[in-house]
């Protein structure tokens, strides 16, 4: 079976300009998660998703960080207008839903803002 | 709020050697989950073993294995024989098992394990 899919694996923008990534979980995955990679923050969740709803969305940093996910096999992760503090590896990771349920993470997109 | 720590940044093990990598964590909780993810220079993020805390017995996988000590809020790794391909940072995290809101996995900062020939 495919993996969680990321999209684009790299991303280098100039700062103001809108980003977005893109993320299939793996089919029969109610959960979605979106986590953030830094250095100085390690790994640190954004939002997440049960059954393409919203459950918890208190990491997105602020208003310039928006999330969708409009069906079971994709979300998008978007961030308007960008700021070079942004640039950080941005994973996507599904799951079944309930606790006890492993995350599968994707690939992630590395994300440079100039 | 639950924390995970990982008190050792780098580790190194010679080939077919064994290592113990160390994780400690703090919660109120009594019921919850503990992973090991392994992130190759690749950057993919892959679990390596996982834990529930109400069991008392501890969890393995082929050469990885786990001592989950609750009282201590302990959670080492142990990785026999290792190999060239176990080069990688590795992430100690938990999750609680109660659902909501609570559902995201809290990551240690992290260890680098160096494997020499």
């Amino acid at each position: 079976d495919a993996g969680v899919i990321q999209s684009p694996r790299h991303e280098v923008t100039e700062m103001g300009q809108e980003v977005t990534l893109r993320c299939k979980p793996i089919s029969g995955h109610n959960s979605l998660f979106w986590y953030r990679q830094t250095m100085m923050r390690g790994l640190e969740l954004l939002i997440y998703f049960n059954n393409n709803v919203p459950i918890d969305d208190s990491g997105m940093p602020e208003d310039r960080f928006s999330a969708k996910m409009p069906n079971a096999s994709f979300s998008t992760l978007k961030i308007q207008p960008s700021e070079p503090r942004d640039s950080a590896v941005y994973f996507c990771a599904s799951s079944r839903v309930g606790t006890n349920q492993p995350q599968h993470f994707g690939d992630g997109t590395r994300l440079s803002i100039l | 709020a639950q924390t995970v720590t990982q008190s050792q940044p780098e580790m190194s093990v010679q080939e077919a050697e064994t290592v113990t990598l160390s994780c400690t964590y703090d919660t109120s909780e009594s019921d919850y989950y503990l992973f090991w993810y392994k992130q190759p220079p690749s950057r993919q993020m892959i679990l390596v073993i996982r834990q529930e805390a109400y069991k008392q017995q501890n969890a393995t996988e082929n050469r990885f294995s786990v001592n989950f000590q609750k009282a201590a809020k302990s959670f080492s790794l142990k990785i026999s024989d290792s190999q060239l391909g176990d080069a990688a940072m590795y992430f100690c995290a938990y999750r609680s098992a109660n659902g909501g809101a609570t559902n995201k996995l809290i990551f240690g900062t992290g260890t680098l394990l160096a494997v020499q020939p």
